[in-house]
């Protein structure tokens, strides 16, 4: 799987919306663009992915540029809950292979109350 | 269903000592993976299965670490001859498998290993 780069650490107020940004320049046309995220002491769960076009769901929003080379995390409204780590990963699943996922350092987010 | 599962919550250990880690993955779900995390870094993975065949293993962090899913649902993780710094925190998670842009990856709680 590609590299991602993302910042250690980004910091916002609760109820005020949060831009997580992730940088993939190397990104192959069959990558998808997955979030995961980690709250403290638990495992790892999925937030969204995307290929190409923006997605929505009730967790977060993912908005992908426009050459696919870079991607933003968008929480509407972050509340104390949302602390975590949040992971980046693209996962090319064209092979029907499955295979694990590629965690990098990810990024810590701190939310003020 | 109340999500994956992993017995122990947690290991200490003395170095020397194997130890066998229990994964039971959501029912149905035909893959199951294995990751290791240690403090400050994200989950590295060491191993999947495809239901009983275990179709990626080069990932394992040596031959002291070895995995298995008999019957295609639990899996174990074994560390033999554990070392100080097989110390980490453990992860399985599943998945449906399914097409293109799916396999979603459900994690459980972990079993955080500690060798003394």
């Amino acid at each position: 799987d590609a590299k991602t780069t993302q910042p250690n650490s980004m910091e916002s107020n609760e109820e005020e919306p949060v831009h997580l940004p992730c940088n993939h320049s190397t990104i192959s046309g069959t990558d998808y663009i997955h979030w995961y995220r980690q709250l403290p002491s638990q495992g790892p769960e999925y937030v969204i992915h995307g290929l190409t076009s923006n997605v929505n769901n009730r967790m977060a929003s993912l908005a992908i540029a426009e050459d696919r080379k870079s991607s933003t995390l968008i929480l509407h409204r972050a509340t104390l809950r949302d602390a975590a780590v949040y992971y980046c990963i693209l996962r090319d699943l064209s092979g029907g292979g499955a295979d694990g996922l590629t965690f990098g350092k990810g990024t810590h987010l701190i939310i003020q109350p | 269903d109340t999500g994956v599962s992993q017995d122990p919550r947690h290991k200490i250990t003395k170095r020397g000592q194997n130890v066998t880690f229990r994964c039971d993955p959501i029912s149905e779900h035909n893959r199951l993976y294995w990751y290791r995390q240690t403090l400050g870094q994200g989950p590295e993975f060491l191993t999947y299965f495809q239901n009983e065949a275990q179709l990626e293993k080069s990932r394992l962090l040596s031959d002291r670490f070895s995995a298995e899913r008999p019957k295609g649902s639990f899996s174990t993780l074994e560390i033999q001859r554990t070392e100080q710094g097989d110390s980490a925190m453990y992860l399985c998670a599943s998945s449906l498998g399914g097409g293109l842009d799916t396999d979603t990856q459900y994690f459980g709680p972990g079993t955080r290993l500690t060798v003394l």
